[in-house]
């Protein structure tokens, strides 16, 4: 199975501040026939499901704000908020669709500082 | 508008099973990979299973292989996951969850509100 972790576990960053995630998979999720790496990030708050913000590492979407964005290849991976809004507290989790299981990360719990 | 509504979450015993359900609509349900997704009470999220489009092909986390199954009605455009020889750790609320093309291997773009599946004696 690949391994999902994530750094730090939690942060507290000031209103309109920069809060930067990252996310490292045990191996690769780049496919090298399309160049893709297979990588997902969801915001998950407080008693609601998960929400899709990034797929294929780097691609926002639909209707996600531009202050969230996506970057890294292979096994390093970074999921930036530009300036963070209040409405941005949740917790952060990255997943791995690769390889079955498609394993998720233990998630980063964003706050305000 | 995209919907995905789970039901069929309860209290049951160890030992005992369930049925989980979820009903979809807003889009052309036989054609995407349909997920679910479990998080254990103040835990974080864990896949559990997808099948792919046409519902021929079906893969499970080894926690829950030979236990649960994973169906798909298309005709009633509703998503099912079977749950037997439930164990105290399978404990969650359980997310039914669209992937974004009908390739199993992409992520989940709609989430359903989640239903809870308590097993306790």
């Amino acid at each position: 199975d690949i391994v999902m972790t994530q750094s730090p576990d939690s942060l507290a960053v000031s209103l309109g501040e920069r809060a930067t995630i990252n996310c490292k998979s045990s191996q690769s999720v780049l496919y090298s026939s399309n160049n893709k790496n297979y990588l997902a990030w969801y915001q998950q708050k407080p008693g609601q499901p998960p929400k899709l913000l990034i797929y294929w590492a780097s691609t926002r979407e639909s209707g996600v704000p531009d202050r969230f964005s996506g970057s890294g290849s292979g096994t390093d991976f970074t999921l930036t908020i530009s300036s963070l809004q209040a409405g941005d507290v949740a917790v952060y989790y990255c997943q791995q669709y690769y390889n079955i299981p498609f394993t998720f990360g233990p998630g980063t719990k964003v706050d305000i500082k | 508008e995209v919907q995905l509504l789970e039901s069929g979450g309860g209290l049951v015993q160890p030992g005992g099973s369930l049925r989980l359900s979820c009903a979809a609509s807003g889009f052309t349900f036989s054609s995407y990979a349909m997920n679910w997704v479990r998080q254990a009470p103040g835990k974080g999220l864990e896949w559990v299973s997808v099948i792919c489009g046409s519902g021929d092909s079906t893969y499970y986390a080894d926690s829950v292989k030979g236990r649960f199954t994973i169906s798909r009605d298309n005709s009633k455009n509703t998503l099912y996951l079977q749950m037997s020889s439930l164990r105290v750790e399978d404990t969650a609320v359980y997310y039914c969850a669209k992937s974004r093309g009908g390739s199993c291997y992409s992520g989940n773009d709609y989430w359903g509100q989640g239903t809870l599946v308590t097993v306790s004696s």
